[in-house]
């Protein structure tokens, strides 16, 4: 069945800092690739997503390539703010299906001041 | 505001009762999901309803059930609760419920059992 691994957290940087919080799947056919963030006490936003091979999704500073030939799809952001303090969780949906969403685990950024 | 609507936001209630939430989807989203979100889980897929008719299965257990109306709201019924259904539970919406279509995902419901 599907899956996706992502890194544990918590990820703690300084405003500024480069980050990368790495995410590999395991899915039969081309799914497509979502990193939704979640704020404390409120529900999931879509941040940004990729649905073929190569495809760069970007969205608020943070980027991320799905990559087919080692199955990631690690998310990035060259400067953090405090703001970006949250639960990021990469997802992905298997086409063949009907758009139901399997989840990583979810990976805690706290970026202080 | 991403337009779906969850009630209760929490819900207490004991061990063996039923309970049911309540999700209004974004305006003209055919498609609701249903999601738990537990500690140990973390964000697992329940079911998903099409329009009225149930569409895919994920893990969800024999005690839960779920409807979607033709109002399209849906509900989601969990009986015989037990302690280990402490979760959050979220509802996401879709245009169709197909492809690559975004989900959006209202701010959940947070069950307690005690």
């Amino acid at each position: 069945g599907n899956s996706v691994t992502q890194m544990e957290g918590p990820v703690t940087l300084s405003e500024e800092a480069f980050l990368t919080i790495n995410c590999t799947y395991t899915a039969t056919g081309y799914p497509s690739l979502f990193w939704y963030v979640q704020y404390p006490g409120e529900g999931l936003q879509l941040l940004l997503k990729a649905t073929k091979a190569d495809d760069k999704g970007s969205n608020k500073g943070f980027e991320a390539t799905y990559r087919k030939e080692t199955t990631s799809f690690h998310l990035e952001k060259g400067s953090v703010q405090v703001s970006d303090s949250a639960v990021y969780f990469c997802a992905l949906s298997d086409f063949s299906g009907y758009s139901t969403l399997t989840f990583g685990k979810g990976t805690m950024l706290l970026v202080s001041p | 505001d991403s337009g779906v609507t969850q009630t209760p936001k929490h819900l207490i209630t004991a061990t063996g009762q039923r309970v049911t939430l309540r999700c209004s989807p974004r305006s003209g989203d055919l498609s609701v999901y249903w999601y738990q979100q537990s500690l140990d889980q973390g964000l697992q897929f329940l079911i998903q309803y099409y329009n009225g008719e149930e569409r895919a299965k994920g893990n969800i257990l024999e005690r839960f059930s779920a409807q979607q109306f033709p109002d399209l709201h849906s509900e989601l019924n969990l009986s015989s609760l037990e302690l280990g259904d402490s979760a959050l539970y979220f509802c996401a919406s879709s245009a169709t419920g197909t492809g690559t279509n975004e989900a959006f995902f209202g701010q959940g419901t947070r069950l307690t059992v005690v």
